[in-house]
């Protein structure tokens, strides 16, 4: 299995731009979570779906950011418009029914200019 | 919500000795405790984990402890070695599904 895959695993962009993070879960399993990795706030938690989903989005910070589970393959985190302070590793992760381990993607690194 | 503390957030050791993190959450209601192992340029691997119905638990050279009444939990790894060099992530999960609460991480340098 190729685990937690996530495209691009880098990502520059100037202010103002739409952004868009890509995430294909482990096959099988039923449940997907999106976190954002800063030196100042540590892994949140922005979203998480169960079976395409959304069960708690309370962590997404605001309007700008959003996410989507069209099937059971495949989610986005889109931020539109970025700005600086979105700068992060986003992190994607996802786990079977039955089991609380959650298996972490590569991330992906966003600088926002 | 859930709030978990984790201490220290840096920790030297010298390859051969042990070393010890440790956290605290907030949720009596959280009953699962994971580990979290981030090697640079990774995502996070979990190494370990206990429940709340039990207050050891042991794999090779990592062990977890959790006391309830106190609302801590500790890892402990023992004979550390250059390859356990990563920041480890402490985590909380309460409520009906698997919201994870994690630390602030601790970045572990083991000295050859």
């Amino acid at each position: 299995d190729a685990g937690v895959i996530q495209s691009p695993r880098h990502e520059v962009t100037e202010m103002g731009q739409e952004v868009t993070l890509r995430c294909k879960p482990i096959s099988g399993h039923n449940s997907l979570f999106w976190y954002r990795q800063t030196m100042m706030r540590g892994l949140e938690l922005l979203i998480y779906f169960n079976n395409n989903v959304p069960i708690d989005d309370s962590g997404m910070p605001e309007d700008r950011f959003s996410a989507k589970m069209p099937n059971a393959s495949f989610s986005t985190l889109k931020i539109q418009p970025s700005e600086p302070r979105d700068s992060a590793v986003y992190f994607c992760a996802s786990s079977s029914s039955g089991s609380n381990e959650q298996f972490f993607g590569p991330g992906t690194r966003l600088t926002v200019l | 919500g859930e709030n978990v503390e984790q201490h220290p957030s840096t920790l030297s050791v010298q390859e051969g000795d042990s070393a010890v993190i440790k956290c605290t959450y907030s949720d009596s209601a959280s009953n699962y405790f994971p580990w979290y192992k981030q090697e640079l340029g990774k995502g996070p691997q979990l190494i370990i984990d206990i429940r709340s119905n039990v207050g050891e638990k042991k794999d090779q050279r990592i062990a977890v402890t959790l006391n309830k009444t106190a609302k801590h939990f500790s890892l402990h790894i023992t004979e550390t070695q250059p390859e356990d060099s990563a920041v480890y992530f402490c985590a909380a999960v309460s409520g009906g599904y698997q919201k994870v609460t994690f630390g602030t991480g601790t970045k572990l340098q083991v000295i050859p």
